[in-house]
C-alpha cells in the first residue's frame, strides 16, 4: 500500500525559507489518478489546504500563500516537496503530505493517505 | 479563504447517533458532490472517512455515513463508540476565486 513520508527541518528562522520533502513508497508518483498535495495544521487548529502537484508538474496553490509558495515533482525519485519564502511565527504548523484522488473530472474527491507529518517551527 | 462551517463540538453517549454539520456555500458543497470527511485523533493525522459526500474507503466502518442537501453537508455516526471520541473534519473542491480545495473549521466529537 502506498505510504508518504515528510522530511526536513524542523526549525526555521524568520525570513528564510521552509523546505520540506514527501517521498512515496509503495506506489509511483508518475500516476495520472492523483494530485500530490500539502496541508498544514497550525498547533491546535484546523486544517489548511496549501497546495498541489500533478504528475506532469502543473500546480495549483492556495491563493493566501501562492505569493510564497513553490511545489515541485521529482518524479525519478518519487518525491515531491514544497518551498513556502519569507516564514513567520504564523507558518508554524504541523506540514502533512497527501495524495488527493481524482476520477475522471480531474477534481480531487478527497486526501488518502497522509503522512505522518512534521511539526516546523519558526523561531529565531 | 473563507473556511466551511462546522459546530465547535458534538457529543453522545456509546450507542446513539450523532450528525456533524458542514455549512458552506454555492461555491462549494452546494454545487459540488466533492466533499470529504476526516477523523483525527489527538497527535495523529487525519484519516479519510468519507469522499464525493457518501463514498467509504475500503477498511471504513459502515457506522460512518455521509449526506448533503443544499450547501450543507452531514456526517453520521451510528452506534458511537468510545474510539470514535475524537476531532472531524470536512472538506470540499471549492471554485470561489482561485482556491481549488478548502478544509471546515473541525468539530471535537466527545464520547460521554
Amino acid at each position: 500500500q502506498v505510504q508518504l513520508q515528510e522530511s526536513g527541518p524542523g526549525l526555521v528562522k524568520p525570513s528564510q525559507t521552509l523546505s520540506l520533502t514527501c517521498t512515496v513508497s509503495g506506489g509511483s508518483i508518475n500516476n495520472d489518478d492523483y494530485y500530490w498535495t500539502w496541508i498544514r495544521q497550525p498547533p491546535g487548529k484546523g486544517l489548511e489546504w496549501i497546495g498541489y502537484i500533478y504528475y506532469s508538474g502543473s500546480t495549483y496553490y492556495s491563493p493566501s500563500l501562492k505569493s510564497r509558495i513553490s511545489i515541485s515533482v521529482d518524479t525519478s525519485t518519487n518525491q515531491f516537496s514544497l518551498k513556502l519564502s519569507s516564514v513567520t511565527a504564523a507558518d508554524t504548523a504541523v506540514y502533512y503530505c497527501a495524495r488527493g484522488l481524482t476520477g475522471v473530472t480531474m477534481i480531487v474527491s478527497g486526501f488518502d493517505p497522509w503522512g505522518q507529518g512534521t511539526l516546523v517551527t519558526v523561531s529565531s | 479563504q473563507s473556511a466551511l462551517t462546522q459546530p465547535a463540538s458534538v457529543s453522545g453517549s456509546p450507542g446513539q447517533s450523532i450528525t456533524i454539520s458542514c455549512t458552506g456555500t454555492s461555491s462549494d458543497v452546494g454545487t459540488y458532490n466533492y466533499v470529504a470527511w476526516y477523523q483525527q485523533h489527538p497527535g495523529k493525522a487525519p484519516k479519510l472517512m468519507i469522499y464525493d459526500v457518501t463514498n467509504r474507503p475500503s477498511g471504513v466502518s459502515n457506522r460512518f455515513s455521509g449526506s448533503k442537501s443544499g450547501n450543507t453537508a452531514s456526517l453520521t455516526i451510528s452506534g458511537l463508540q468510545a474510539e470514535d471520541e475524537g476531532d472531524y473534519y470536512c472538506s470540499s473542491y471549492t471554485s470561489s476565486s482561485s482556491l481549488h480545495y478548502v478544509f471546515g473549521t473541525g468539530t471535537k466529537v466527545i464520547v460521554l
